[in-house]
């Protein structure tokens, strides 16, 4: 079965520093993996996602991610986080004959430091 | 569009009491999805639809949950009877297309179950 690992649960950083937020997966396939994001009392967001071409993929707010199939990983990064950026991340996988649904990650909620 | 719409946004009820959540998803779109989430379980999907019909309800945590899709424009998932357990967020959220398309998610309801 398809799943999602984000070893982080928490992190903390200062504004103005740089961000990488960790995702691994497993799975046989070429997975769609996304990155969402939810602020408190919110429903989640989409950041960006991956599906094909460019490993590296840009997303809103600044945000990017990069596909490294040799490592199983879709890590976010950021290279001066907001203290906007202070939110829940979290890393979904889907797969074609996978059954159209998403599976997602525990989430690896975000402190900003000012 | 006014996106994702659930109700009601916050529930308390008591244990053995039954309960009703409801969803209107976008305009247009043919997938529905129903999550739920807490903090020693994350984000976990319960059940989803495509046009309307069931496809995966493998995580409808036992018979005290169903859910149902009258129409395209309306979805509800009824506890009966509640327990303190499933006290949780309850997402919905639709897509339009396959797996590789963005999820749009509600605001979520709040459920506490006394």
């Amino acid at each position: 079965a398809q799943s999602v690992t984000q070893p982080d649960i928490h992190i903390t950083v200062s504004e103005g520093a740089s961000l990488e937020l960790r995702c691994n997966y497993s799975y046989g396939a070429t997975p769609y993996l996304f990155w969402y994001v939810q602020s408190p009392g919110q429903g989640l967001q989409l950041l960006l996602k991956y599906f094909s071409g460019d490993t590296l993929v840009q997303g809103i707010k600044g945000f990017e991610a990069e596909f490294k199939r040799s490592q199983s990983s879709f890590n976010l990064r950021k290279p001066s986080v907001h203290w906007s950026d202070a939110a829940e991340y979290f890393c979904a996988v889907g797969f074609t004959g996978g059954g159209n649904k998403l599976t997602f990650g525990t989430g690896t909620q975000l402190k900003v430091e000012l | 569009d006014a996106g994702v719409i659930q109700s009601p946004r916050h529930e308390v009820t008591e244990m053995g009491q039954e309960v009703t959540l409801r969803c209107k998803p976008i305009s247009g779109h043919n997938s529905l999805f129903w999550y739920r989430q807490t903090m020693m379980r994350g984000l976990e999907l319960l059940i989803y639809f495509n046009n309307n019909v069931p496809i995966d309800d493998s995580g409808m945590p036992e018979d005290r949950f169903s859910a149902k899709m009258p129409n395209a424009s309306f979805s509800t998932l009824k506890i009966q009877p509640s327990e303190p357990r499933d006290s949780a967020v309850y997402f919905c959220a639709s897509r339009a297309g396959l797996v590789n398309e963005k999820l749009f998610f509600g605001s979520g309801t709040q459920l506490s179950v006394l």
